[in-house]
């Protein structure tokens, strides 16, 4: 089993405010996606992102893929209570295995 | 909108009894997952399929749980006897080959009292 940390674990933040969650591995991933997780629901695919040193932008959030595609960001600007929500990195290895990380709960503050 | 299916949302169930969760993925997906999801644990794969044929189960404890694809529209996760350490959020996924993404279903919440 392939370990993905993410941190913070937790984050409470004012609407407004910049974030930034982490996901970690010491392995590599041939690709690495985020996904996003409400309540009552499955995870909602947000980007995948595939080339080392890759940065891809989704209104307000920046997903960055590390060089050597072992770890990945999650920046969203100017958060809001929308954006609440179990934000979680997944790698895919060769064969399209994927493991989840640990998870990042996000409660944006009105 | 195509969307994974699962059935069903809920289920309640006493330990030592059987439990069937099923799954519809997307029409033309040809890998199936399944996770289980707890607080403790988060998401945890239990097993993988590709064209219908297993590819990893090794996640799943084999004495009580089974999954299997009987056509490709169809995949089952059996527990059986189920147990109370079995109470989690099981989701289905499907996805495309090649493209890696994967497309959740809304999950069971399996309580075992």
């Amino acid at each position: 089993t392939q370990l993905l940390e993410q941190s913070p674990q937790f984050l409470s933040i004012q609407e407004g405010e910049n974030l930034t969650v982490y996901c970690n591995s010491s392995s590599v991933f041939s690709s690495l996606q985020w996904y996003r997780q409400e309540p009552g629901e499955g995870p909602v695919l947000l980007v995948t992102v595939v080339t080392g040193g890759e940065v891809k932008k989704l209104k307000r959030l920046t997903f960055q893929f590390g060089d050597a595609r072992k770890d990945s960001s999650l920046h969203i600007t100017a958060a809001q209570p929308g954006d609440t929500g179990l934000y979680l990195c997944a790698g895919a290895e060769t064969g399209n295995q994927f493991y989840f990380g640990t998870g990042t709960s996000l409660t944006v503050i009105p | 909108d195509a969307r994974v299916t699962q059935t069903p949302r809920h289920k309640v169930t006493e330990m030592g009894q059987e439990v069937t969760m099923r799954c519809q993925p997307i029409l033309g997906h040809n890998t199936v997952f399944w996770y289980r999801q707890t607080m403790m644990q988060g998401l945890e794969l239990l097993a993988y399929f590709r064209n219908r044929a297993p590819l990893d189960d090794s996640g799943m404890p084999k004495d009580r749980f089974s999954a299997e694809m009987p056509d490709a529209t169809l995949a089952t996760l059996k527990i059986q006897p189920s147990e109370p350490r079995d109470s989690a959020v099981y989701f289905c996924a499907s996805g495309p080959t090649g493209p890696e993404k994967l497309f959740f279903g809304s999950g069971t919440q399996l309580s075992v009292l």
